[in-house]
């Protein structure tokens, strides 16, 4: 256990519904990162924060995507209109900028499934 | 593209023996990591490498990076079933990204 949370674990949801997912960094972390991975693959870059700052947006991150982290702490990411295209694992990690800026601290992951 | 390529995708050993794992990647980098990911789960940080270092050593873990080749690699010694897992490298790059670019991994399968 890194410390850093998501909910839900698993997300089952029909193609067109409206998802979000919620991520609990480690307290004083104050960069959080959002990842996706298909299976097989590696994790792929989505968007970063630093504190309550979106300061990197991935281009796979299309406008059905949205991610806040509205006091620099917890962050939630919303997927609209879901699609097939959009079942993968869904990670979050946190890291440290003055201290150890480019270490990230993984969750376990939202795994979701588009039917 | 930055992303690292990793080789072999999959190796498959006995217990006791030692697993190596490569890398290779194409951008100039600030640093280069190896994470582990067991089925299903997160991943867990194994051991970071800056640009200006050549070898680095954790537990059973040695990891060395050639920045004249754009390539690095992981190295498990006595393997156990427990070190059954996927391990990725992931590269921060020099032009000031904070993004982990992650390889597509290596699974590795260690029979008892």
């Amino acid at each position: 256990d890194t410390g850093v949370s998501q909910d839900p674990r698993h997300k089952i949801t029909k193609r067109g519904q409206n998802v979000t997912f919620r991520c609990d960094p480690i307290s004083e972390h104050n960069r959080l990162y959002w990842y996706r991975q298909t299976l097989g693959q590696g994790p792929e870059f989505l968007t970063y924060f630093q504190n309550e700052a979106q300061l990197e947006k991935s281009r796979l991150l299309s406008d059905r995507f949205s991610a806040e982290r509205p006091k620099g702490s917890f962050s939630t990411l919303e997927i609209q209109r879901t699609e097939q295209g959009d079942s993968a694992m869904y990670l979050c990690a946190s890291s440290l900028a003055q201290i150890h800026p480019h270490e990230q601290f993984f969750g376990p992951g939202t795994r979701l499934t588009v039917l | 593209s930055q992303q690292g390529e990793e080789d072999p995708q999959a190796l498959s050993i006995q217990e006791g023996e030692n697993a190596t794992m490569n890398c290779s990647y194409k951008t100039s980098i600030n640093n280069l990591q190896w994470y582990r990911q067991n089925s299903g789960r997160g991943l867990v940080h194994l051991i970071l490498i800056r640009s200006n270092e050549r070898e680095k050593h954790s537990g059973r873990l040695r990891v060395t990076l050639d920045t004249s080749k754009k390539s690095s690699s992981l190295l498990i010694t006595a393997s156990r079933a427990a070190d059954t897992a996927s391990y990725f490298c992931a590269l921060i790059s020099i032009q000031g990204a904070q993004k982990l670019v992650f390889g597509q991994g290596t699974r590795l399968t260690i029979n008892p």
